[in-house]
């Protein structure tokens, strides 16, 4: 079975300056992983996906992850936020064998933008 | 080209009910998820179906079943609903063999 752990529920930033939000899983298999993006009020958007290939994966909104298999880690980071980017972003992962591509998803974190 | 779609947007429910929620997903896409998202957490998956069959069950009591129908549209049904049962649900679509899930609004769910 897999999980996803995001350590942080909320991370506030300054506008302009980067940001990282952490996500970690453990799984005893090949596993596909995503983020995605809930505005509020709204459904989840995907930002990015990390499937096979380059480590380092590009999203929308200038967002990129890096994949590190020896750290089991897919960490988000934006090099410089913009009060738009407030929302609650997930982790999630799905099982290479899973035909079904379930999502197993994390508890989310809160990136708060502060002028 | 309209998004996955969720009817209604809000619903208010006493214990014990019964609920039904719709789904419409892209055109083009066989296949259905629904999602369970308590405030504060991450989804949980339910269920997942694939030209009208059940592809995926996720860790839901036999209170929650669900069907999809030949123009791939789904409905999510919740018997005897209790409180703990107040959530956002969330539906997505996808085509079959494609890693990506194009998410709806979702509907919110209130259990008094």
């Amino acid at each position: 079975a897999q999980s996803v752990t995001q350590l942080d529920s909320q991370v506030p930033v300054f506008e302009e300056a980067p940001v990282e939000l952490r996500c970690n899983y453990s799984s005893s298999v090949s596993v596909y992983l995503f983020w995605y993006v809930q505005y509020p009020n709204q459904g989840l958007q995907l930002l990015l996906k990390y499937l096979s290939g380059s480590t380092l994966v590009k999203g929308i909104n200038g967002f990129e992850a890096e994949f590190n298999k020896s750290q089991t880690s897919f960490h988000l980071r934006k090099p410089s936020v913009h009060i738009s980017d407030t929302a609650e972003y997930f982790c999630a992962v799905s099982a290479v064998m899973d035909s079904n591509y379930q999502l197993i998803w994390g508890a989310g974190t809160k990136l708060i933008i502060k002028p | 080209d309209a998004g996955v779609t969720q009817s209604p947007t809000h619903l208010i429910k006493t214990r014990g009910q019964h609920v039904t929620l719709r789904c419409s997903p892209i055109s083009g896409h066989k296949s259905v998820s629904w999602y369970q998202q308590v405030l504060g957490q991450g989804p949980q998956f339910i269920f997942q179906y694939y030209e009208k069959e059940e592809r995926g069950r996720g860790n839901f009591p036999d209170r929650f079943s669900a069907r999809q129908f030949p123009n791939y549209s789904s409905e999510l049904n919740v018997n005897a609903l209790l409180l703990g049962d107040s959530a956002l649900y969330l539906c997505a679509s996808s085509s079959m063999g494609a890693f990506e899930q194009y998410f709806g609004p979702g509907t919110r769910l209130t259990v008094t």
